[in-house]
């Protein structure tokens, strides 16, 4: 079955700092990958999408994230974090059913950073 | 517009009421999903309709009872629900397949059972 790990439950970095987040993905064909943020209490937003091609995706707000089949990762990245990036983060697959598809969520990581 | 709209955005119910969560999105996708998010959790898939057709219901209790009126609206009827009910819901919408496949999430319904 498909899935994503998020081995980091909570990152702490200092404002103006580099961030990498950690995904690793369990997919047997090429995976159909996610970034998305929440803030405390919001709905989740879409950083950036992984379908082929390409495998460094730029996102949204200076995030990019590189795809690695050999390692099967697809860590999120950011060369300066400001203080609004604090926040939940979910890495995500997508499989597919019948006409239906679905995304499977990472555990989160939270960020965190201090001024 | 990529917005998905869900009202209310909180909810206080007591276990014998019988309430409706609401989602709306005009981007034109044809699949819509229900999540359901505890504290400190990811997102758990409840229910998936494509085409208006339920497609993915991940064993929900049926005091859960979603509908799909049109292609731009998503309820979730809520019946008899239990305390442990208690979480954040949230609606997403996207194109059923393909390469554009990415959902677009509400604002989340806050429900507290009481």
């Amino acid at each position: 079955a498909q899935s994503v790990t998020q081995p980091d439950i909570h990152i702490t970095v200092s404002e103006g700092a580099s961030l990498e987040l950690r995904c690793n993905y369990s997919y047997g064909a090429t995976p159909y990958l996610f970034w998305y943020v929440q803030s405390p209490g919001q709905g989740l937003q879409l950083l950036l999408k992984y379908f082929s091609g390409d495998t460094l995706v730029q996102g949204i707000k200076g995030f990019e994230a590189e795809f690695k089949r050999s390692q099967s990762s697809f860590n999120l990245r950011k060369p300066s974090v400001h203080w609004s990036d604090a926040a939940e983060y979910f890495c995500a697959v997508l499989s597919f059913t019948g006409t239906a598809s679905k995304l499977t969520f990472g555990t989160g990581t939270r960020l965190q950073v201090t001024l | 517009d990529t917005e998905v709209t869900q009202t209310p955005k909180h909810l206080v119910m007591g276990m014998t009421n019988k309430k409706s969560l609401k989602c709306e999105q005009h981007m034109g996708h044809r699949a819509m999903y229900w999540y359901k998010q505890k504290a400190k959790k990811p997102p758990e898939l409840m229910f998936v309709y494509s085409y208006e057709k339920l497609s993915i219901n991940e064993s929900v209790p049926s005091r859960f009872s979603p509908e799909c009126p049109n292609s731009s609206l998503l309820n979730l009827h809520l019946h008899a629900l239990q305390p442990e009910d208690s979480a954040l819901y949230l609606c997403a919408s996207s194109h059923p397949r393909g390469t554009n496949t990415e959902a677009f999430f509400g604002q989340g319904t806050r429900l507290t059972v009481v």
